[in-house]
């Protein structure tokens, strides 16, 4: 079964960084390419990047260009995303999803992941 | 970037009703379009992709369909599980976008 299962909740200050995993079972993890998405407190959806199946390419969403860093483990399954300078609008849920290529919709989520900025 | 708009943003419906939700993008996207069922707290799940195909383990009482910039995806026979926001995303041309979300009330 597979299952994407990601880190628990975070709560930081502004201007500070959080990184949060992803970790995979159950499917060939290195095949897939894999996806951050956020979703601010009863807002939509808002997909943030995408980093390869080796860890080599990444393509991150022009907002958040030069605060976030994805990274790949292939010997764990696991996945991270940092995202750095937090400000209080960031507080959301991040969510990881895998696709099986790289023009590819979303297969599976993992459950979610709330990072709240707050003084 | 391509922009997703969603009619209605919110529908209310009776047990058995088809209800229809459409999504439309601002620049053709082929059939790169996807289907996602949100329920309150919970992480999202993928109904359809390639506009009109069924992900795995998803009940044909889901369908979609349209290509270009026009899309529907249509519920025939609700069932109260079926309640939550359905989000609709491109993925034809980076950075994926998605709709702002149809919320369906039984």
């Amino acid at each position: 079964q597979v299952q994407l299962v990601q880190s628990g909740a975070e709560v930081k200050k502004p201007g500070a960084s959080v990184k949060v995993s992803c970790k995979a079972s159950g499917y060939t993890f290195s095949s897939y390419y894999m996806h951050w998405v956020r979703q601010a407190p009863g807002q939509g959806l808002e997909w943030m990047g995408i980093i390869n199946p080796s860890g080599s390419f990444t393509n991150y969403a022009q907002k958040f260009q030069g605060r976030v860093s994805m990274t790949r483990d292939t010997s764990t399954n696991t996945i991270y995303m940092e995202l750095s300078s937090l400000r209080f609008e960031d507080t959301a849920m991040y969510y990881c999803a895998s696709a099986d290529t790289v023009m590819a919709s979303f297969d599976y989520w993992g459950q979610g992941t709330l990072v709240a900025v707050s003084t | 970037d391509i922009q997703m708009t969603q009619s209605p943003s919110s529908l209310s419906a009776s047990v058995g009703d088809r209800i229809t939700i459409t999504c439309r993008a601002s620049q053709g996207i082929t059939n790169y379009l996807a289907w996602f069922q949100q329920k309150p707290g919970k992480a999202p799940k993928s109904l359809i992709y390639g506009a009109s195909r069924l992900q795995s383990g998803v009940p044909s009482k889901f369908s979609g369909s349209g290509s270009g910039t026009d899309f529907t995806l249509t519920i025939s026979s609700l069932q109260p599980e079926d309640f939550g926001t359905y989000y609709c995303q491109q993925y034809n041309t980076y950075p994926f976008t998605f709709g702002p979300g149809t919320k369906v009330d039984i």
